[in-house]
């Protein structure tokens, strides 16, 4: 069976570069979420889109940005990078079949940035 | 709002003694999910099992147990005989449905578990 998809799964930048980070989404899968896991840290959710749209937003910082395109892949870009954005950073993503019922989340494998 | 407690850091077995991992939750909503994740060293998050705010029926599923008690806000998690392949750090996690679609997952700090021979 066809798995979260992200990409690139390492990627490593110095101090106030850019990254965009990619995820897409199990087919017919219509909401992305991404979490950001410092280390030792639990996963914290930053974004979700539902039908390209921006469901939820948690502790994300202005220098990130993320959308959902209309092949309901994201993309997550991040400015001016800090050392503290170093972590794992995962995407999950569900099929939100009924607004009322759980829907559950499948995560990808991670994309872990290192800022130099 | 939402939060899980973990309150073990860290906990080292010898291998083939049983472990329960403890986990806490606070909520206001009346649905929620609750759920186990394994996350071994290589560092994908391994789901392992879900539960609803409604079925408080424990589970067993082969070594791992769940112990769900709504009067107690607790969902905890028992491996028997453990493994060395056990060892991993092992999230409990809350989700309740988003407004504005999909469902949003509120982690607790995590249990280091080492298995060790």
């Amino acid at each position: 069976a066809a798995g979260v998809i992200q990409s690139p799964r390492h990627l490593i930048k110095e101090k106030r570069e850019t990254a965009t980070l990619k995820c897409y989404p199990i087919p017919r899968h219509d909401t992305v979420y991404w979490y950001q896991q410092g280390p030792g840290q639990d996963p914290q959710f930053l974004i979700s889109f539902y039908e390209k749209m921006q469901s939820d937003k948690g502790s994300i910082p202005d220098r990130f940005s993320a959308q959902q395109f209309s092949d309901y892949h994201s993309e997550l870009n991040m400015s001016s990078l800090e050392l503290g954005d170093s972590a794992l950073y995962f995407c999950a993503s569900s099929s939100n079949i009924a607004a009322t019922s759980y829907n559950e989340q499948f995560f990808g494998p991670g994309t872990r940035l290192t800022v130099l | 709002a939402q939060k899980v407690t973990q309150a073990q850091t860290e906990i080292s077995v010898v291998e083939k003694e049983d472990v329960t991992l403890d986990c806490v939750y606070e909520t206001r909503d009346t649905t929620y999910y609750l759920f186990w994740y394994k996350q071994p060293p290589s560092g994908e998050l391994v789901f392992l099992i879900r539960r609803n705010s409604f079925d408080e029926q424990n589970e067993i599923s082969g070594r791992y147990s769940w112990n769900f008690q709504k009067s107690t806000s607790s969902f905890n998690f028992t491996i028997t005989a453990s493994q060395v392949v056990d060892s991993a750090v092992y999230f409990c996690a809350l989700s309740f449905i988003l407004t504005g679609g999909g469902n949003k997952l509120t982690f607790g700090t995590g249990t280091q578990l080492k298995v060790e021979l």
